[in-house]
């Protein structure tokens, strides 16, 4: 079993649609938890991070913790083209120490 | 201010040479980690360093690979001995890791290929 799993994708949008992104990790220890997007060539990019149950919101971001299903997941409103990438999610346990990645999910908007 | 630097962006060593990767953290960060993705594979950890302290080299192959961040100037990563299966994108990322705060953010890599 993979530390962290995604879906590999593609996960196809309709510009203006909602994507939605799930992640689960094995670890119940893990306390930190964070999703990155990578666009193709370029390193990742923090997006969002979330510590704690429940949602977190960003703008069109909004990132959800359930420590007890071990499951985290990142929604994206009115996606853009631009939004267009490989989103990654990363596990730290204790806070602070390495990020374990899952293999990341590929995300392509269509106009 | 600026974001966490590393150079060169792209190194291209032979077989048997040494490849050194040097990374600058953000400002106020003390904290580097180094990551490496192979092609068409995931994000790896290496190894984790503090100021002069190597804090988890967990990651980092048993040879030939080494890292250190010294008290003045970038953290390093050194590759002795290259190996075609070393090529790869090498990222670093910095992290203050203080007040709760843990993110890390990464670099732009420096993209290693081995002939």
């Amino acid at each position: 079993q993979k530390e962290v799993e995604q879906n590999s994708g593609p996960l196809s949008v309709p510009e203006g649609a909602i994507a939605s992104l799930n992640c689960t990790y094995s670890d119940r220890g893990s306390q930190s938890f964070f999703w990155y997007r990578q666009y193709s060539g370029k390193s990742p990019e923090l997006i969002m991070s979330i510590y704690s149950n429940g949602d977190k919101e960003d703008g069109r971001f909004t990132a959800q913790l359930n420590k007890a299903s071990q499951y985290v997941s990142l929604l994206i409103r009115d996606s853009q083209p631009s939004d267009s990438a490989t989103y990654l999610c990363a596990v730290t346990r204790p806070a602070g120490n390495k990020l374990t990645f899952g293999g990341g999910t590929r995300v392509l908007v269509k106009p | 201010n600026a974001g966490v630097m590393q150079n060169p962006r792209h190194l291209v060593r032979r077989r048997g040479q040494e490849a050194r990767l040097r990374c600058s953290p953000m400002k106020g960060h003390s904290h580097v980690y180094w990551y490496r993705q192979l092609p068409e594979e995931g994000l790896k950890f290496m190894v984790y360093l503090q100021k002069e302290n190597i804090i988890d080299e967990s990651g980092m192959p048993k040879e030939r690979f080494s890292a250190e961040f010294p008290k003045e100037g970038p953290s390093i990563l050194r590759i002795q001995q290259v190996v075609r299966g070393d090529s790869a994108a090498y990222f670093c990322a910095s992290s203050p890791r203080n007040r709760g705060i843990y993110e890390q953010y990464f670099g732009p890599g420096t993209r290693l290929t081995v002939t």
